[in-house]
């Protein structure tokens, strides 16, 4: 079956530009989360999802970082007014229960 | 700082011999994961281990848990060129958001 989708796979931006980042997580998983991943550093956590609602932003690292979820499928992160610090891998999961399936990520680049 | 952390950072062996990586922890747990990330994208699920367990098999795998150390250990027996990769374990924190705790990860290189 279909697994967790991330578009786009790649991004650049020039740095004070916002991106939207989004991800198709598996049908009936409840639970989705976004992590990001530095250069081979380990996985940040960013936000995580229960169904609709985010009961943990506490990785959010600044308010230009926000994230949604509509109809309990799609998340979106959004950052606003990017910084070259904010150039990594993004990566969503969701999640049945404990197991967490990944997509591939998008890499984002701020120039 | 991180929950959990990996080690050693790297590891290279040659192809068929065994890998260990181990992974500490700070808090208690309901359960702890081992992860592998090829080429710095997503990461597959290996195998999850509860705090009550011990010890878990999974084909070439072992993942071994002794929370009064809080430690975690992932064999890899008979390794193979494929099993190049990063590798990170998980936690779940007991009492938390349903969220994972990352450690930094080991990387395991497979010298054929």
């Amino acid at each position: 079956g279909a697994g967790v989708s991330q578009s786009p796979s790649n991004k650049v931006t020039e740095k004070g530009k916002d991106v939207e980042l989004r991800c198709d997580p598996i049908s009936g998983h409840t639970a989705l989360y976004w992590y990001r991943q530095s250069l081979g550093q380990g996985l940040e956590f960013l936000i995580y999802f229960q169904g609709n609602s985010a009961p943990d932003k506490s990785g959010l690292p600044s308010d230009r970082f926000s994230a949604e979820r509509t109809g309990g499928s799609v998340s979106t992160l959004t950052i606003q007014r990017t910084q070259q610090e904010d150039s990594a891998v993004y990566l969503c999961a969701s999640s049945p229960n404990y197991e967490q399936y990944f997509g591939p990520g998008t890499r984002l680049t701020v120039t | 700082s991180q929950q959990g952390e990996e080690d050693p950072q790297a590891l290279s062996i040659q192809e068929g011999e065994n890998a260990t990586m181990n992974c500490s922890y700070k808090t208690s747990i309901n359960n702890l994961q081992w992860y592998r990330q090829n080429s710095g994208r997503g990461l597959v699920h290996l195998i999850l281990i509860r705090s009550n367990e011990r010890e878990k098999h999974s084909g070439r795998l072992r993942v071994t848990l002794d929370t009064s150390k809080k430690s975690s250990s992932l064999l890899i027996t008979a390794s193979r060129a494929a099993d190049t990769a990063s590798y990170f374990c998980a936690t779940d924190v007991r009492g938390g958001a349903q969220k994972l705790v990352f450690g930094q990860g080991t990387r395991l290189t497979i010298n054929p």
